[in-house]
């Protein structure tokens, strides 16, 4: 079993539409948690992150992490056709740890529609 | 705004060959990571560093080296390069390394070819 799982879509949405991406986590010891997105031929670009369980705002994306259910989650609100990318999910052990490593989903390609 | 630089974007090597990648990042890091991604599999952690002149292993380093001398440069060197070695290859870099956790910068990565 992987230690962060995502679905791989592709999600095709149309512009406008609300997006729902999710991950879920094996490692009940995982505290950050991160969003990337990774447009094509290009390098991932950190989104947002959050330290433990709740929600974080940035305009139009929400991140939310339940950690009793091991649920990661990226909400994008009136999606728009640049939001058009290949969005990864990522955790971490607490700091301190030998090896204070991203760990990794395997990403969701997600296409708005014009 | 940070700026990480990868020498090639696309690099065509023959099986056998030594094949240096460089990565520079210009907002003076501490800490700089190669990944390799891979359809499936996801990013997967090379070798990182946390400093200059130390390295420590990720959880693929087998077939490949760094070297860090220099602050701002990182490079991933494949000994003798292999067709399973054909992948993307991403550099990052993070202030420090609390940061590390969560705030890595990547650059826009090379895709090498092993023939």
């Amino acid at each position: 079993q992987k230690e962060v799982e995502q679905d791989p879509g592709p999600l095709s949405v149309p512009e406008g539409a609300i997006v729902s991406l999710n991950c879920t986590y094996s490692n009940s010891a995982f505290q950050y948690f991160m969003w990337y997105r990774q447009y094509s031929r290009k390098g991932p670009e950190l989104l947002m992150y959050t330290y433990s369980s709740g929600n974080k705002e940035d305009g139009r994306f929400t991140a939310q992490v339940d950690k009793s259910s091991k649920y990661i989650s990226l909400f994008i609100r009136d999606s728009q056709p640049s939001d058009s990318a290949t969005y990864l999910c990522a955790s971490t052990l607490p700091y301190g740890g030998a090896t204070n490593k991203l760990i990794f989903g395997t990403g969701t390609l997600l296409a708005v529609q014009p | 705004d940070v700026k990480v630089t990868q020498s090639s974007r696309y690099l065509v090597k023959r099986t056998g060959e030594k094949v240096f990648l460089e990565c520079v990042q210009d907002m003076d890091h501490e800490n700089m990571f190669w990944y390799r991604q891979d359809p499936g599999l996801g990013l997967r952690l090379i070798y990182f560093s946390y400093d200059v002149k130390m390295k420590e292993k990720g959880d693929i380093p087998e077939g490949y080296s760094v070297s860090r001398e220099k602050k701002e440069r990182f490079s991933l060197i494949l000994e003798s390069a292999s067709t399973n070695q054909t992948s993307m290859y991403l550099c990052a870099s993070s202030l420090e390394r609390l940061a590390a956790l969560y705030e890595q910068y990547f650059g826009p990565g090379t895709r090498l070819t092993v023939t």
